[in-house]
């Protein structure tokens, strides 16, 4: 059975910094992988979409890489900024499912002036 | 504006009553979804349709029931038989029906049952 797992739960960084956020995955037969944000309240808004044969996607300051062998995907945040401060979710497919995703319980970021 | 619609953005219920929650969505896509999200359980699939006219349980079906009667439109009930709906519901839908594509959300709705 697939499970994702994001650590940590919650991040505090100063503005401007740099940041990881991780996801993993038990299953490697993923058909892709798609970050979310979601803010408090709110839907989720798509961030990136890597497919199984990608290594890494970039929109902006944001850069997710997937490296399917070793069940992780990790999401660069450059040069962080107040607006930032959000709610990170990952989620995989049910594999020869559909389009069901299998999302983890998200890392709550927090980015301080 | 291509999108998805949900309402109302926040609904009260009584203990007992049944209630819809509306899913609009004008992007053409063929599947659509609802989930499910509760603080500290993260997001989980009530049902899913990859086809008008046709509708799968997901995780947490019990208590729920859907229609799929137009592409555009995905109406969620929460039934009388559901024993804690009180939670935050997001409707999702994607272009790909059988292949798993890129997911897009609404803004949700809030329900609470007094």
């Amino acid at each position: 059975k697939q499970e994702v797992t994001q650590i940590p739960a919650a991040l505090s960084v100063p503005e401007g910094e740099n940041l990881v956020l991780n996801c993993s995955f038990t299953d490697s037969a993923i058909y892709n992988l798609q970050w979310f944000r979601q803010d408090p309240g709110k839907g989720l808004t798509s961030l990136l979409l890597i497919q199984s044969s990608q290594r890494e996607q970039t929109s902006g300051r944001l850069n997710a890489s997937l490296d399917k062998s070793s069940g992780r995907s990790t999401l660069y945040i450059a040069a962080s900024q107040p607006g930032d401060s959000a709610t990170y979710l990952c989620a995989v497919p049910y594999y020869n499912q559909g389009g069901k995703l299998i999302f983890g319980q998200g890392t709550e970021l927090s980015v301080k002036p | 504006d291509g999108g998805i619609t949900q309402s109302p953005k926040y609904l009260f219920r009584k203990e007992g009553q049944n209630v819809t929650l509306s899913c609009e969505q004008n992007l053409n896509h063929d599947a659509m979804y609802w989930y499910r999200q509760d603080p500290g359980q993260g997001l989980r699939l009530i049902y899913y349709s990859q086809i008008v006219n046709d509708f799968q349980k997901g995780d947490i079906a019990e208590g729920y029931s859907v229609s799929r009667e137009k592409k555009e439109s995905f109406p969620l009930t929460v039934t009388s038989a559901q024993k804690n709906p009180t939670a935050f519901y997001l409707c999702a839908s994607s272009s790909a029906g059988a292949l798993p594509g890129e997911l897009f959300f609404g803004e949700g709705s809030r329900l609470t049952v007094l």
